[in-house]
């Protein structure tokens, strides 16, 4: 089965600074896709960034990228010039080709400090 | 933002009452699902439907029914409320295809006491 880890239950980042969130996944497909979710207090989710598996490229979204090790079974999200309204708690999400279902990991909660 | 209502957004009920969420969709997606979010273990399925009349279950199904009658509702019912069923609940729709992201409704606040 497959197991999505965010391995950070917490982070804290300065604003205007970078920071990147963990996610590891295991599974045995070879195709399949990652998703970064964003949950503000607001309890909205929110989609950040969408992966395909098959593409080498990494996913961008203006300050939100993705450094995918397909490999490594790695999929961080890196947050540039970080904002007070990134102040969330984030999900990574995996779901395979072909499949109806998707697996979350457990969260990271993000701290903008000012 | 796609369309989805979840109702009620908060209830309080007791220990042994019966609890129905229910969850509209005005995009026609085939797929919908009921996840519970809990602290320290992210969101979980507890059911999904696939279409009208046709679901199955998911990692915390015990304890919990649904029902989808129509396209557009997913009804998810405790059928004798538990403490341990105190939760935030989320409704989601897909198209079906894992390349699509699902979207998610608003969330419904569950407090059993």
């Amino acid at each position: 089965a497959q197991t999505v880890t965010q391995s950070q239950p917490e982070m804290s980042v300065q604003e205007a600074e970078t920071v990147t969130l963990s996610c590891t996944y295991d599974t045995s497909e070879s195709d399949y896709y990652l998703f970064w979710y964003k949950q503000p207090p607001s309890r909205q989710m929110i989609l950040v960034i969408r992966q395909e598996a098959y593409k080498q490229q990494n996913a961008t979204e203006n300050r939100f990228s993705v450094n995918f090790q397909k490999a490594a079974k790695s999929f961080s999200l890196k947050i540039s010039d970080s904002q007070l309204g990134d102040a969330a708690m984030y999900f990574c999400a995996y779901a395979g080709s072909g499949t109806y279902k998707y697996i979350f990991g457990t969260g990271t909660r993000l701290k903008v400090l000012a | 933002d796609a369309g989805i209502t979840q109702s009620p957004r908060h209830k309080v009920t007791e220990t042994g009452t019966p609890v129905t969420l229910r969850c509209h969709q005005t995009e026609n997606h085939r797929y919908m699902y009921w996840y519970r979010q809990d602290p320290g273990h992210g969101l979980r399925l507890i059911h999904y439907s696939y279409g009208v009349k046709d679901t199955d279950k998911g990692e915390v199904s015990d304890g919990y029914s649904v029902s989808r009658s129509k396209t557009e509702d997913f009804l998810l019912t405790l059928e004798s409320a538990t403490s341990s069923q105190t939760s935030v609940y989320f409704c989601a729709i897909s198209q079906g295809n894992s390349n699509q992201p699902q979207h998610f409704g608003d969330g419904t606040r569950l407090s059993i006491l």
